[in-house]
């Protein structure tokens, strides 16, 4: 069965300093990667993709992700934190079941932008 | 900008009185998603709708139903709330069923219990 396995529940960074934001997950097949960002008291903005192809995957707001198939990865991750990425960030994988797309979620990360 | 709209942001209701949610959309996407997110959880599927083809998690309690008038509004019903409801409901829209189709969400409304 698909998972997916988010290792930090909290992570704290200074301004300006690099992050990077683990993900690892158990599917069957070839993966379909989500990274999505909730604000608090907002719903969740899609960060990045990644289907196929070229493993660096360029998302919005300065973050990218590299898939590790070896690794059963995807980590996230931004060279330079600004304060207002203190948000939870959630890994998803993209399924099947039923003939229905649909998404499992990791449990989340919490980050903390110190300034 | 197109977008998925949950109305109202913050709803708050007694024990065991009816309560909707609402969400509408203006992307044209076929396939709308209802989930429950507790605080520090990640969010969890309830059902979804494939046009108005309705399919309900295993998990969902019979206390949650929904309805898709049309393809713009999809709305979720709570039957008889219970403290254990209190949560954030996030609606999603996505074009399409295949595999690997980006969920689009709405903000989310924030229901509370009295």
């Amino acid at each position: 069965a698909q998972s997916v396995t988010q290792p930090d529940i909290h992570i704290t960074v200074s301004e300006g300093a690099s992050l990077e934001l683990r993900c690892n997950y158990s599917y069957g097949a070839t993966p379909y990667l989500f990274w999505y960002v909730q604000s608090p008291g907002q719903g969740l903005q899609l960060l990045l993709k990644y289907f196929s192809g070229d493993t660096l995957v360029q998302g919005i707001k300065g973050f990218e992700a590299e898939f590790k198939r070896s690794q059963s990865s995807f980590n996230l991750r931004k060279p330079s934190v600004h304060w207002s990425d203190a948000a939870e960030y959630f890994c998803a994988v993209g399924y099947i079941s039923g003939g229905y797309n649909k998404l499992i979620f990791g449990a989340g990360t919490r980050l903390a932008v110190h300034p | 900008d197109a977008m998925v709209i949950q109305n109202p942001r913050y709803q708050v209701t007694q024990f065991g009185k009816p309560v909707t949610l609402s969400c509408s959309q203006t992307l044209n996407h076929n396939v709308m998603y209802w989930y429950q997110q507790k605080s520090s959880q990640a969010p969890k599927l309830l059902f979804h709708y494939y046009d108005k083809d309705f399919n309900n998690e295993a998990d969902t309690p019979d206390n949650f139903q929904s309805r898709r008038p049309n393809t713009s509004f999809c709305f979720l019903d709570i039957r008889s709330p219970g403290l254990g409801d209190a949560a954030m409901y996030l609606c999603a829209t996505s074009n399409g069923r295949e595999v690997g189709q980006p969920q689009h969400f709405g903000d989310g409304t924030r229901l509370s219990i009295l």
